[in-house]
């Protein structure tokens, strides 16, 4: 089966810097998303991570260990518009049902004070 | 560029009818995902197509629940006959092919079965 697992609410202030675990039990490894929902609309594409290491991309970083099932999300300089839910999604990448698929972990709600 | 294009954006229905949702990914891409998100299980994989040709539909609840894509640019998902446990977003998604390539999704279609 397919677990990832994520805390389900965060809080925290604007300004401040938030990390979001996401640990992942899978029965293959292709790859691994964070995407972005705020209520009431669709999930965006945050960043993507394959290889073990830290990606960048403005405010937003994102960690993989492929070894410990692990990743996190960086978020730096909160704004009030980061208050949404971040979704981590797995590609497990069985040959059987293809390399595409996409297993997602609950999300964590993330609220940003003033 | 358009994005995914989702149709209709809300459904109120009584249990037993049937109900069509309806979708146009973005041009070029040769993914298509079916989701269907609820806050008790999150965002479910139903079905996903490459190519018009559908590859995994183990997500698929059950026999009420079927999906279509005739054509490079429309697919549908139906069910028939609806239950009141099947009220939830229901998104879709396209993407180029590469496990590394981000799903795109479209606004949801928000389904209330009374």
């Amino acid at each position: 089966g397919q677990n990832i697992d994520q805390p389900t609410e965060m809080t925290a202030t604007e300004g401040a810097i938030v990390q979001i675990n996401c640990t992942y039990q899978t029965s293959g490894f292709n790859g691994l998303f964070w995407y972005q929902q705020h209520a009431g609309e669709a999930p965006t594409f945050l960043s993507y991570n394959v290889l073990d290491g830290l990606e960048e991309k403005g405010r937003f970083s994102s960690f993989l260990s492929r070894s410990k099932g692990y990743s996190y999300l960086l978020l730096k300089e909160l704004q009030m518009k980061d208050s949404a839910s971040y979704l981590c999604a797995v590609t497990p990448g069985e040959v059987n049902t293809g390399f595409q698929k996409l297993v997602f972990g609950t999300g964590t709600r993330l609220l940003v004070s003033p | 560029d358009a994005g995914v294009i989702q149709s209709p954006r809300h459904e109120v229905t009584e249990m037993g009818q049937e109900v069509t949702l309806r979708c146009k990914p973005i041009s070029g891409h040769d993914y298509l995902f079916w989701y269907r998100q609820t806050m008790m299980r999150g965002l479910e994989l139903l079905i996903y197509f490459n190519n018009n040709v559908p590859i995994d539909d183990s997500g698929m609840p059950e026999d009420r629940f079927s999906a279509k894509m005739p054509n490079a640019s429309f697919s549908t998902l139906k069910i028939q006959p609806s239950e009141p446990r099947d009220s939830a977003v229901y998104f879709c998604a396209s993407s180029h092919r590469g496990s590394h390539q981000p799903q795109h999704f479209g606004d949801g279609t928000r389904l209330s079965i009374l």
